[in-house]
């Protein structure tokens, strides 16, 4: 079946560090990938997208590339913001289905 | 104002209480989902709808019902509340099968 499987957190860093989160997926077909962001009392937000392999999606300095050959989405950011503590999910829509399926969210802390 | 709004943000009630949580979007979506969110256990799926006359199951639907009284207007209800049904409860929108989805800011649950 369809999944996704994000490294557990919660993940603590300094501010102005180098963030990976890595995700991986198992479906059929060719996925769309996202990662939204919950913070803290809030819903959650798109973030970034990609819907091909080989896609690069982008938002407020975070990126993602869609890895076909490695079923990989890795969230990456090159210097990280006290204001990015949140929790980050993973998720994919199976190709021509409408359920997303969400991973199981990785919780980020930024010291100052 | 937000685009999909959640009543009521918070909620306390005892066990065998019928609950309403009502979901309202002016995004103009035909899709709406409703989901629960517990620690480590990321987002579940509870009911979608594609429209006012389409009600589907999610994966966790029992002990739940949904009503969609309008395109607009998506609701939640617990006919006899339980202690385990405590958690954070999301509704979301979307307008097709390979879009992301909007999501409200969340309905907090707490059944004594």
């Amino acid at each position: 079946g369809n999944s996704v499987t994000q490294m557990e957190g919660p993940v603590t860093l300094s501010e102005e560090a180098f963030l990976t989160i890595n995700c991986t997926y198992t479906a059929t077909g060719y996925p769309s990938l996202f990662w939204y962001v919950q913070y803290p009392g809030e819903g959650l937000q798109l973030l970034l997208k990609a819907t091909k392999a080989d896609d690069k999606g982008s938002n407020k300095g975070f990126e993602a590339t869609y890895r076909k050959e490695t079923t990989s989405f890795h969230l990456e950011k090159g210097s990280v913001q006290v204001s990015d503590s949140a929790v980050y999910f993973c998720a994919l829509i199976p190709n021509r289905d409408d359920k997303i399926i969400f991973g199981k969210g990785t919780r980020l802390h930024i010291l100052p | 104002d937000a685009d999909v709004t959640q009543t009521p943000r918070n909620r306390i009630t005892k066990t065998g209480k019928r609950i309403m949580l009502e979901c309202s979007q002016t995004k103009g979506h035909d899709r709406m989902y409703w989901y629960r969110q517990d620690p480590g256990l990321g987002l579940r799926l509870i009911y979608y709808s594609f429209d006012v006359k389409d009600i589907n199951k999610g994966e966790i639907s029992d002990g739940y019902s949904v009503s969609r009284q309008a395109q607009a207007k998506f609701s939640l209800s617990l006919e006899s509340a339980i202690p385990n049904q405590t958690a954070l409860y999301f509704c979301a929108t979307r307008s097709g099968w390979n879009q992301p989805q909007h999501f409200g800011d969340g309905t907090r649950l707490s059944i004594l």
